[in-house]
């Protein structure tokens, strides 16, 4: 069964800083990895994904994600964090012959100016 | 140009009662998901069908009923509602067709408080 832990319940960081968001995976065979962002009373969007391909991953609003095979590793990064990217953020994995996607259980990021 | 939506956004009942869901999507994708999203923010699958044809059916008590009555809609019907069904449900859609990578898009949410 797949499953995805994201260690940190909440992510603090000053503006200006680099920030990541932690996330492992479980998968049999080669997983799909996305990130997803909510916003306060909002839906989920899509920020980024791996399906193959180059380890590191760009994505929407200056984001980036690292695929770690060895660690079944999918952290968030962003070299610089904005206020504005203070959120609810999903890590999720999808089995590559699956159709179901499993989310984690998110990270708070709070980002003070 | 609204994507996916979802309506209505806040839906506040009795126990008991019988209530409806409905989404649809303009993004031409050929399967719809349903998510509920508890008061912890654990987000779980609950449904999801592809081309009209349910394709994940999560361990859901058999008060939720999804129907989708063609590719662009699938709303969600449940049944004597309990007070554990509060929480946020939400819509979703994807293409599957073009493959198992391709992200889903979200709704903004229904709200339900069962009182």
């Amino acid at each position: 069964a797949q499953s995805v832990a994201q260690p940190e319940d909440q992510v603090n960081v000053a503006e200006g800083n680099p920030l990541t968001v932690k996330c492992t995976y479980s998968v049999s065979g080669n997983p799909y990895l996305f990130w997803y962002v909510q916003y306060p009373n909002r839906g989920l969007q899509f920020l980024l994904k791996y399906i193959t391909g180059d380890n590191l991953v760009k994505g929407s609003y200056g984001f980036e994600a690292e695929f770690n095979k060895s660690q079944t590793s999918f952290h968030l990064k962003k070299p610089s964090a904005l206020v504005s990217d203070s959120a609810l953020y999903f890590c999720a994995v999808r089995a590559i012959y699956g159709n179901k996607l499993v989310f984690g259980a998110g990270t708070i990021l709070r980002v003070k100016s | 140009d609204t994507a996916v939506s979802q309506t209505p956004k806040y839906l506040v009942t009795q126990m008991g009662n019988d209530k409806s869901i409905k989404c649809e999507q303009n993004l031409g994708h050929d399967t719809m998901y349903w998510y509920k999203q508890d008061s912890k923010k654990f987000l779980k699958i609950m449904f999801s069908y592809n081309n009209k044809e349910l394709i994940i059916n999560e361990t859901v008590p058999n008060r939720f009923s999804p129907k989708s009555p063609d590719k662009a809609h699938l709303n969600l019907h449940i049944n004597s509602l309990e007070l554990g069904d509060s929480a946020v449900y939400f819509c979703a859609s994807s293409s599957l067709s073009g493959g198992l990578g391709d992200e889903q898009f979200f709704g903004p949410g229904t709200r339900l408080t069962v009182l």
